[in-house]
C-alpha cells in the first residue's frame, strides 16, 4: 500500500489535456513543497518531470506542468502525444514525529486513445 | 553528460547481505550540493526510496529500512554503495542509483537499474 493516492489509470486522445492527481496528507504533500513527478516508460528508469511542486528540469517539455492545492498535487499533460503513454509517479517529502522520508504514489498508467 | 551505472550480484540468498555499487561518470560526486542515493522497484510494483548520502557524508534513510541499510561513498573512485542486510524475498526488486537534486529523495539522474533476486 502506497502512502500517496493516485488513480490507477487515466486516458486521453492525442492533443487533449489530462490531469493526474496525487493525494496525501498534511505530513507530506500538504505540508511541504517537495513534490515531484516522474514518468516511467516500460523497462526504463524513471525520468524526473517536475520537482518542488511546479518546477521543470532543463529539457522537460513545457507540456508537463505541476500544481498543488491542500493535500493534493496534480500533474497536467497538455497536447497529449503518443510517447506520453507511460506510468507516472508522484513523490513527496514526508515528516512525522521527528522521522522523515520520501514517499511515492502507486502510479498512474496513462493510455493514449 | 552525467551517467550512473549500478553493479553487483543479481542473486542473493535469504538472510545474506545485498551489496551494490554505483559508478558515476561525467561529473564528480564531491564538492557539489547534490545527493547520491538508492531507490528500488519490486517487479510490477511502485517505487521506494531507500536512502541517500550527501557530499559531506551525511546519510538519510527510509525509516522502514533504516535498521538494515547503509549507504556510503568513495569520492576518489566516484562511486557510492548500498548495503542491505538480512534480505528476504520481499527485497527482490530492480535497484536504481540516482542523483538527488536539491533534496535527498528528488532524483534527476538515474542509472538503468539492476534486478536483484533474493532466493536460495
Amino acid at each position: 500500500q502506497s502512502d500517496l493516492t493516485q488513480p490507477a489509470s487515466v486516458s486521453g486522445s492525442p492533443g487533449q489535456s489530462i490531469t493526474i492527481s496525487c493525494t496525501g496528507s498534511s505530513s507530506d504533500v500538504g505540508g511541504y513543497n517537495y513534490v515531484a513527478w516522474y514518468q516511467q516508460q516500460p523497462g526504463k528508469a524513471p525520468k524526473l518531470l517536475i520537482y518542488d511542486v511546479s518546477n521543470r528540469p532543463s529539457g522537460v517539455s513545457y507540456r508537463f506542468s505541476g500544481s498543488k492545492s491542500g493535500n493534493t498535487a496534480s500533474l497536467t499533460i497538455s497536447g497529449l502525444q503518443a510517447d506520453d503513454e507511460a506510468d507516472y509517479y508522484c513523490s513527496s517529502y514526508t515528516s512525522y514525529r521527528s522521522t522523515s522520508s520520501y514517499v511515492f504514489g502507486s502510479g498512474t498508467k496513462v493510455t493514449i486513445l | 553528460q552525467l551517467q550512473l551505472q549500478e553493479s553487483g550480484p543479481g542473486l542473493v540468498k535469504p538472510s545474506e547481505t545485498l551489496s551494490l555499487t554505483c559508478s558515476v561518470s561525467g561529473d564528480s560526486i564531491s564538492g557539489t550540493t547534490y545527493f547520491w542515493g538508492w531507490l528500488r522497484q519490486p517487479p510490477g510494483q511502485g517505487l521506494e526510496w531507500i536512502g541517500s548520502i550527501s557530499d559531506s557524508g551525511k546519510t538519510y534513510y527510509n525509516p522502514s529500512l533504516k535498521s538494515r541499510v547503509t549507504v556510503s561513498s568513495d569520492t576518489s573512485r566516484s562511486q557510492f554503495s548500498l548495503r542491505l542486510t538480512s534480505v528476504t524475498a520481499s527485497d527482490t526488486a530492480v535497484y536504481y542509483c540516482a542523483r538527488g537534486y536539491g533534496s535527498p529523495g528528488i532524483c534527476d539522474y538515474w542509472g538503468r537499474g539492476t534486478l536483484v533476486t533474493v532466493s536460495s
